[in-house]
């Protein structure tokens, strides 16, 4: 059983840059979330797909921040002119959505950790 | 959204049981509880959930209280492997869109 694959494991940039993470989900999910952890915190959601529609953005996720998933399949996050407030880790999940038929869990990457300089 | 309380941090020694305790006095009837954990340097993990119904699979055993006001994960036998950040989430049953998570119980485990 593969599990969620994020890539990289760990991104060093200076600030202003922009930076790009790839999530892949589970094969046969459906749904895709992002989430945000820093130090002593607990995650806190950013955004979520279900297949490619982006169906729910946190207030968190500011217009430098965006989302895509173009097939379904996998999915990037984009940080564009990042600032130091950025530097946290950055969580993917997945999960199969079978509307009223039964509740399922959401899988997790290990994540990027973004370190802004 | 509902909320949950948590205790910030519990001590057990290892192989004996853990009751690690949850309030969610706010909870509506299609909210699920969920539990997840997460160890030191990697991604949340899914523990066990339940609607109203105590619940058991192999790794824990969620009890939930007849108001469904709080619930309490088991851990019937703490190993050093348990140590982690415990969360007790309330994830509404219609959308189940993202989790809501607040700091969590971090569980430390004594040899």
């Amino acid at each position: 059983d593969t599990g969620v694959s994020q890539n990289p494991r760990h991104k060093i940039t200076k600030r202003g840059q922009n930076v790009t993470f790839r999530c892949d989900p589970i094969s046969e999910h459906n749904r895709l979330y992002w989430y945000r952890q820093t130090l002593g915190q607990g995650p806190e959601f950013l955004t979520y797909f279900q297949n490619e529609a982006q169906l729910e953005k946190s207030r968190l996720l500011s217009d430098r921040f965006s989302a895509e998933r173009p097939k379904g399949s996998f999915s990037t996050l984009e940080i564009q002119r990042t600032e130091q407030g950025d530097s946290a880790m950055y969580l993917c999940a997945s999960s199969l959505f079978l509307g009223g038929a039964g509740h399922q869990p959401q899988h997790f990457g290990d994540g990027t950790r973004l370190s802004i300089l | 959204d509902a909320k949950t309380t948590q205790p910030n941090s519990m001590e057990s020694n290892e192989e004996e049981p853990v009751h690690l305790p949850c309030n969610h006095s706010t909870i509506s009837g299609t909210d699920y509880i969920h539990w997840y954990r997460q160890l030191p340097s990697q991604g949340p993990e899914y523990v066990i959930h339940g609607l109203t119904s105590n619940v058991n699979n192999r790794m824990a055993s969620l009890a939930i209280a007849e108001d469904r006001k709080s619930s309490t994960l088991i851990l019937h036998r703490a190993t050093l492997r348990d140590a982690a950040v415990y969360y007790c989430i309330l994830n509404y049953g219609g959308s189940q869109g993202n989790l809501i998570f607040g700091k969590g119980t971090k569980l430390s485990v004594k040899p």
